[in-house]
């Protein structure tokens, strides 16, 4: 069964404290992996998509990897207004752009 | 630009009542829209995926007669929640492919609609 898990649930860091957000997937036929921002309220918001293992993009203070098995979001410095939900998605190739969630991990990052 | 955008941010109605919810992409057009649910602290939940002129696709376990969906335009498509209960109450997001994108890539999201069932 396909599924994506998301670690930790919640993270909070302090202004400053760099930190990584995980997410493992068991899907077959990947073909994309996508992370977004959610703010309380509100729709999630495109960050990445990455594709293939090995791959990296960068925003800022965001930086997102990917392996065979699951992807990493590094903040690096993050300050509160990063204190967001970040939510992964994966795209299998036989599903027209069907995106499966994970949970997302809460970040609350202090002054 | 990509801009997706829903109508009403946030609506409140009585038990038994029907509620219509809009999606509109404001700056491309979308064969394709996906409408989602996502509770408190729950992740997003597709429901159905919506596909211009046709009829929606529904995932498993969710009621097609209940929740409504019309794609009648490239740019429209309405979630009407029909006799709603107050477990209907949830957050509602859209979201939307640009035609153009021949790889089924990227979603655009809605900013989302606040239901409330009392």
């Amino acid at each position: 069964e396909d599924q994506v898990t998301q670690s930790p649930e919640a993270l909070r860091l302090q202004e400053g404290e760099s930190s990584s957000l995980n997410c493992s997937y068991t899907v077959s036929g990947l073909r994309g992996l996508f992370w977004y921002r959610q703010d309380p309220g509100k729709g999630p918001e495109f960050l990445f998509t990455l594709y293939s293992a090995g791959e990296e993009k960068e925003k800022e203070r965001l930086k997102a990897t990917l392996t065979k098995k699951e992807s990493f979001l590094h903040i690096t410095a993050p300050k509160p207004e990063d204190s967001a939900t970040y939510l992964c998605a994966v795209k299998r190739g036989s599903t027209l752009g069907r995106l499966y969630f994970g949970r997302g991990t809460q970040l609350t990052v202090w002054p | 630009g990509a801009v997706v955008s829903q109508h009403p941010s946030w609506v409140i109605c009585k038990s038994g009542t029907s509620v219509k919810i809009e999606c509109r992409s404001l700056d491309f057009q979308a064969t394709t829209m996906f409408w989602y649910r996502q509770f408190p602290k729950q992740s997003l939940m597709l429901m159905a995926t919506s596909n211009e002129g046709s009829k929606a696709t529904y995932e498993q376990g969710v009621e097609k007669d209940k929740f409504l969906i019309n794609h009648a335009s490239l740019t429209l498509s309405t979630l009407t929640v029909t006799s709603a209960h107050p477990e209907d109450s949830s957050f509602y997001i859209c979201s939307a492919r640009d035609s153009r994108d021949r790889g089924y890539n990227e979603q655009f999201f809605g900013p989302g609609t606040r239901l409330t069932v009392l």
